[in-house]
């Protein structure tokens, strides 16, 4: 079961990019990358997720390099909305990832 | 609404005293599963079931049991509370194997 290391706490000022890095040094070939976003005293919603290079969609942008070891989640031009725990995750895709790791992701303070 | 809901938001017990905590999801899900969130832990998964009948433990199974009589439901239940299980419990959908999760929004429980 890969894990997974974060930062644990961010900070960044209103209308910034914001780049959120994390290592999984052990990921194997069938695992693919989530990225959940976490407000207090709710349950995770799921941003975006992807396999290897870049994956962008409406909310967030996710860069893979070629080794897959790290990956990172850009969050264009932060609102202060957007101040929440991000949480970084590896899982099989063919054995369906049945006891995803969620850690204590990185808690990104967005300042005015 | 696709949803995840749990019964009851909020939930002060004494030890010993059995409950259940509900989980059901209206998206016809497959993949059901049940967290639990401490500060400094993060998200520890307790138990988690791949279909009706089916159910594996997670990272921290001690003192819970599930059962899975029905795809739509995954009920929690603690036999014998204690304090150490003082938490925010969160119940998860899914699809399929690379479809995101999808969480309810939690339950508080406090063990006297």
């Amino acid at each position: 079961l890969a894990k997974t290391t974060q930062p644990i706490s961010m900070d960044s000022y209103e209308g910034q990019e914001v780049n959120i890095t994390c290592s999984h040094n052990n990921i194997a070939t069938n695992d693919y990358i989530t990225w959940y976003q976490q407000f207090p005293s709710q349950g995770p919603r799921f941003i975006i997720q992807g396999y290897k290079t870049k994956v962008t969609n409406e909310v967030a942008s996710l860069f893979i390099p070629a080794d897959r070891k790290s990956s990172t989640l850009s969050l264009p031009r932060v609102s202060l909305s957007d101040t929440a725990v991000y949480y970084c995750l590896v899982g099989d895709i063919w054995t369906g990832a049945n006891n995803l790791f969620f850690g204590t992701g990185t808690r990104l303070t967005v300042i005015p | 609404e696709a949803q995840v809901t749990q019964n009851p938001r909020y939930l002060i017990t004494v030890t010993g005293k059995k409950l259940t905590v509900t989980c059901s999801q209206n998206m016809n899900h497959e993949y059901m599963s049940w967290y639990r969130q401490d500060p400094g832990l993060g998200l520890r998964q307790i138990y988690y079931s791949m279909n009706v009948e089916v159910t594996d433990k997670g990272d921290v199974p001690e003192g819970y049991k599930v059962s899975r009589k029905e795809k739509r439901n995954f009920p929690l239940i603690l036999e014998s509370p204690s304090p150490n299980q003082t938490s925010l419990y969160f119940c998860a959908s899914r699809s399929s194997y690379n479809s995101p999760l999808h969480f309810g929004n939690g339950t508080r429980l406090t063990v006297t």
